[in-house]
């Protein structure tokens, strides 16, 4: 059975890039016909869509974060990562990793998260 | 951009139903999806497609869709059902998944 584990540096300074990882377990990062996605949560409030990698490089991001978004996989070690750049206090969230087969397909299995500090 | 619309909060009695709603443009071309979320924890795929349940979800929880609105009912609510509810959906014009911005259930 397919598991997501989110991790990351828990903290991460103003202006700084902020990196996490999500580890596949029982499955490959780079499925056919599945999307691996990441969505975050504010504290206190809702879910926010970042952005969707499938296996061949195709990408979707929201357009309210595409300029300083980045996710790629690492097939070698099974992972998905993001990276966001330039980040302030509003990035503070706890972040979740996400499959979903297909665009329009739900998102059937999540990770724990990881929540992610911004501060100085 | 797109943008779903569900109320901030449901109040309801146990054992009676709760109805949840997600405000859709278009939803005639468009599939709803439905997660529950507890606090602390991540998100759990309630309902795909509309109306059909994941294997281990509850016959309580059934979903529907009329107009331009999306609905999630949860039938003989019990207090373990407080939690917030989202849909979601893919917005192929624009290409981007939305949810909705959440609704708290509150059981009496």
């Amino acid at each position: 059975q397919l598991q997501l584990q989110e991790s990351g540096p828990g903290l991460v300074k103003p202006s700084e890039t902020l990196s996490l990882t999500c580890i596949v377990s029982g499955g490959s990062v780079t499925t056919t016909n599945y999307y691996l996605g990441w969505v975050r949560q504010p504290p206190g409030k809702g879910l926010e869509w970042i952005g969707s990698f499938y296996n061949s490089g195709i990408m979707y991001y929201n357009p309210s974060l595409y300029s300083r978004v980045t996710i790629s996989e690492d097939t070698s070690k099974n992972q998905l990562s993001l990276k966001l750049r330039s980040v302030t206090a509003a990035d503070t969230a706890v972040y979740y990793c996400a499959r979903h087969r297909g665009l329009g397909a739900p998102w059937a299995t999540w990770g724990q998260g990881t929540l992610a500090i911004v501060s100085s | 951009s797109y943008v779903l619309t569900q109320p901030p909060s449901v109040s309801v009695a146990p054992g009676q139903t709760a109805s949840i709603t997600c405000g859709v443009k278009n939803v005639g071309t468009k599939s709803v999806h439905w997660y529950q979320q507890k606090p602390g924890q991540a998100p759990v795929l309630l309902i795909y497609y509309d109306s059909d349940r994941p294997s281990g979800i509850p016959e309580r929880f059934s979903g529907s869709h009329s107009g331009n609105t999306a609905t999630l009912t949860i039938g003989r609510v019990e207090a373990g059902d407080e939690a917030d509810y989202y849909c979601q959906v893919w917005d192929a014009t624009s290409d981007q998944v939305v949810f909705g911005g959440g609704t708290e259930l509150s059981v009496l």
